[in-house]
């Protein structure tokens, strides 16, 4: 099974900030890379596919990029409505998702 | 405008056979390229894949689970239940179910599945 590690687990910010999240996997997985948005009591939100191809209706200041087993999502200037928590997944080999991070408010 | 949503019981007691319904529109799986996947939650924790099938009907399990779960589709009413046997209360979770589009990896020659719209999931409590 391919592994997905996220890191950090957890990340303090403020509106403004730009923030990275990283994904690694166990092995190569391509491009075939995804990045989802979940907030409380929610299904989670497509973000990012194909390691960089944004998805429809998500803001510019979204953007993923990376090949291989090293991936990361970054955030260029965190609005208030990104405080939630991210998971990368991989579809390679059948879907793994990442154990998720947690964006909070500092 | 795709829209699934999941449906079944919310309380199992261990042992017994737990069936999801999800219902969708918006997209048939008649169309090539198309599939819909289970995927579940914890409480609390991170998100498990469970199975998916395509419009040829085409299934694949997470390994892990493979003797524990059936996955079939019901085009015409736009439907694809899950069935899980032999529940323990570690399978407490919220369900989703989602739509995945196919996608051709030109260097491997296999598809690989996107999954983009999710339903709101239902939460499966299984206790005694």
């Amino acid at each position: 099974d391919i592994q997905m590690t996220q890191s950090p687990s957890t990340l303090s910010a403020s509106v403004g900030d730009r923030v990275t999240i990283t994904c690694r996997a166990s092995q190569s997985i391509s491009s075939w890379l995804a990045w989802f948005q979940q907030k409380p009591g929610k299904a989670p939100k497509l973000l990012i596919y194909e390691a960089s191809t944004l998805e429809s209706g998500v803001p510019l200041r979204f953007s993923g990029s990376g090949s291989g087993t090293e991936f990361t999502l970054t955030i260029s200037s965190l609005q208030p409505d990104d405080f939630a928590t991210y998971y990368c997944q991989q579809y390679n080999t059948y879907i793994t998702f990442g154990q998720g991070t947690k964006l909070e408010i500092k | 405008q795709i829209t699934l949503k999941e449906s079944g019981l919310t309380l199992v007691k261990p042992t017994q056979t737990l069936t999801l319904t999800c219902t969708f529109s918006g997209f048939s799986l008649r169309t090539s390229g198309v599939g819909v996947g289970w995927i579940r939650q914890p409480p609390g924790k991170a998100l498990e894949w469970l199975a998916l099938i395509y419009w040829n009907d085409d299934k694949i399990y997470t390994p892990s689970l493979r003797t524990k779960i059936t996955i079939t589709k019901d085009t015409p009413r736009n439907r694809v239940v899950l069935t899980m046997t032999n529940l323990d209360p570690v399978d407490t979770a919220t369900y989703f179910c989602a739509h995945i589009r196919q996608y051709y990896d030109r260097f491997s020659g296999d598809y690989v599945p996107l999954v983009d719209y999710w339903g709101q999931g239902t939460l499966v409590t299984v206790s005694s």
